[in-house]
């Protein structure tokens, strides 16, 4: 069964620190470029960062751009999304998504057939 | 950024009825769109890719159609199971945008 679980959601202060992950399964998750995907209380969906299937190519949504990180551990099948500076309109669900379409060097644009159930990240103090 | 504006934020049917949903582009995508259906506490589900095209599994009441900058999606006969949000996505360039959402409620 393809699946994708997230993990390392929390209470963190403004201006803290987290780690999430997306450990990935039933898929060759080094042949697909991922993404996080973030959607705060009551409101829509907003694309956040997406790396290549070899993790050489990024892009970052411009209100997360020189403070989040992804990156991925295609030896581990997992995701990560490093949050620093973190704001309180930082504070979603944070979900991961598998692009449809195979990729490594470079970050595939395709649809996001498969979604992790969502993280939940609260920034405040 | 390419702008998606999805039309109407929220719309009440009944069972059976024939619903349709509008997506436009600030700008050309050509047939780079997706349509996600999301129910309350549930991740996004994609129901349509490439503008047109019906992702397995999904029931083919389902239908999306355009191309450019003028996007729909249909649901032949609303189901009770259908009730919920829909989101359209671009995915023609970088960054990645989605539409502000539309609201499917019980009449």
């Amino acid at each position: 069964e393809v699946q994708l679980v997230e993990s390392g959601g929390g209470l963190v202060q403004p201006g803290g620190s987290l780690r999430l992950s997306c450990a990935a399964s039933g898929f060759t998750f080094s042949s697909y470029a991922m993404s996080w995907v973030r959607q705060a209380p009551g409101k829509g969906l907003e694309w956040v960062s997406a790396i290549s299937g070899s993790g050489g190519s990024t892009y970052y949504a411009d209100s997360v751009k020189g403070r989040f990180t992804i990156s991925r551990d295609n030896s581990k099948n997992t995701l990560y999304l490093q949050m620093n500076s973190l704001r309180a309109e930082d504070t979603a669900v944070y979900y991961c998504a598998k692009i449809s379409s195979t990729s490594w060097q470079e970050v595939s644009d395709d649809a996001f057939d498969i979604w992790g159930q969502g993280t939940m990240v609260t920034v405040s103090s | 950024a390419i702008q998606l504006t999805q039309s109407p934020s929220s719309l009440s049917a009944s069972v059976g009825d024939r619903v349709t949903i509008t997506c436009r582009a600030s700008q050309g995508i050509s047939s780079a769109l997706a349509w996600y259906q999301q129910k309350p506490g549930k991740a996004p589900k994609l129901l349509i890719y490439d503008a047109s095209s019906l992702e397995s599994g999904v029931p083919s009441r389902f239908s999306g159609s355009g191309s450019g900058t003028d996007f729909t999606l249909t649901i032949s006969s609303l189901q009770p199971e259908d009730f919920a949000t829909y989101y359209c996505q671009q995915f023609n360039n970088y960054p990645l945008t989605f539409g502000g959402g539309t609201k499917v409620e019980i009449k």
